[in-house]
């Protein structure tokens, strides 16, 4: 069975500094592993996917994460945080492949202080 | 890419009625999901919508509570029957794309507010 463990329900940063909101996964098998953000009133939009190429993966709006298969983590990170960053988080795992069937933590609420 | 819309946005319904969400995609899409996310709370899937045939459900969804359809490639309808307060959440619409190469891309719907009193 799969699962995903998003450390810390809110995370609150200053304009400038480092985004780092963490996720530990489980995974009976090779795992394909997702960040999504979600905007207030907004639906899902994709940041980021690991699907066993190279483990740092680069997405969208400067976001970046590393697959750590010894930690079983995939750490989601932003060099220096923008007001418009604020928003949720989601790290997902797929059950088996790219199937769609996409298993979600409990996500991560970013606020960006001027 | 793909486009998704529901219809309707978000509605207040009376417990014990009936309502039906539309999900709409730009193209042609094989894959098709229903996601459910309660208050406060992460996303669910409720089922997998299979067109010209039976929807699968996950664990803990039945047809009886949450029957969909799937006329053809572009088109879905989840319906949550008989409702009750604990119905209440956001229902996502979800497709996976093909991308160049073996890829898929995932989509999520702007999602239907639901609000049952």
């Amino acid at each position: 069975a799969q699962s995903v463990t998003q450390l810390g329900s809110h995370v609150s940063v200053s304009e400038g500094a480092l985004v780092l909101l963490r996720c530990n996964y489980s995974s009976s098998v090779p795992p394909y592993l997702f960040w999504y953000v979600q905007y207030p009133n907004q639906g899902l939009q994709l940041l980021l996917k690991y699907t066993s190429a190279a483990t740092l993966v680069k997405g969208i709006n400067g976001f970046e994460a590393e697959f750590k298969k010894s930690e079983t983590s995939f750490h989601l990170t932003k060099p220096s945080a923008h007001m418009s960053d604020a928003a949720e988080y989601f790290c997902a795992v797929s059950a088996s492949g790219n199937t769609g069937k996409l298993i979600f933590g409990q996500g991560t609420t970013l606020q960006v202080k001027p | 890419s793909a486009v998704i819309s529901q219809k309707p946005s978000r509605d207040i319904c009376q417990r014990g009625t009936s309502l039906t969400i539309q999900c709409q995609v730009d193209s042609q899409v094989t894959m098709m999901f229903w996601y459910r996310q309660q208050p406060g709370q992460s996303l669910t899937l409720i089922a997998t919508a299979n067109q010209g045939s039976e929807a699968t459900y996950e664990s803990g969804f039945v047809i009886d509570k949450f029957p969909i359809s799937r006329p053809n490639l572009t088109f879905s309808t989840l319906t949550v029957s008989n409702m009750s307060p604990e119905d209440s959440s956001i229902y996502l619409c979800s497709v996976l794309t093909p991308v160049q190469g073996q890829s898929y891309e995932q989509y999520f719907g702007p999602g239907t507010r639901l609000t049952v009193t």
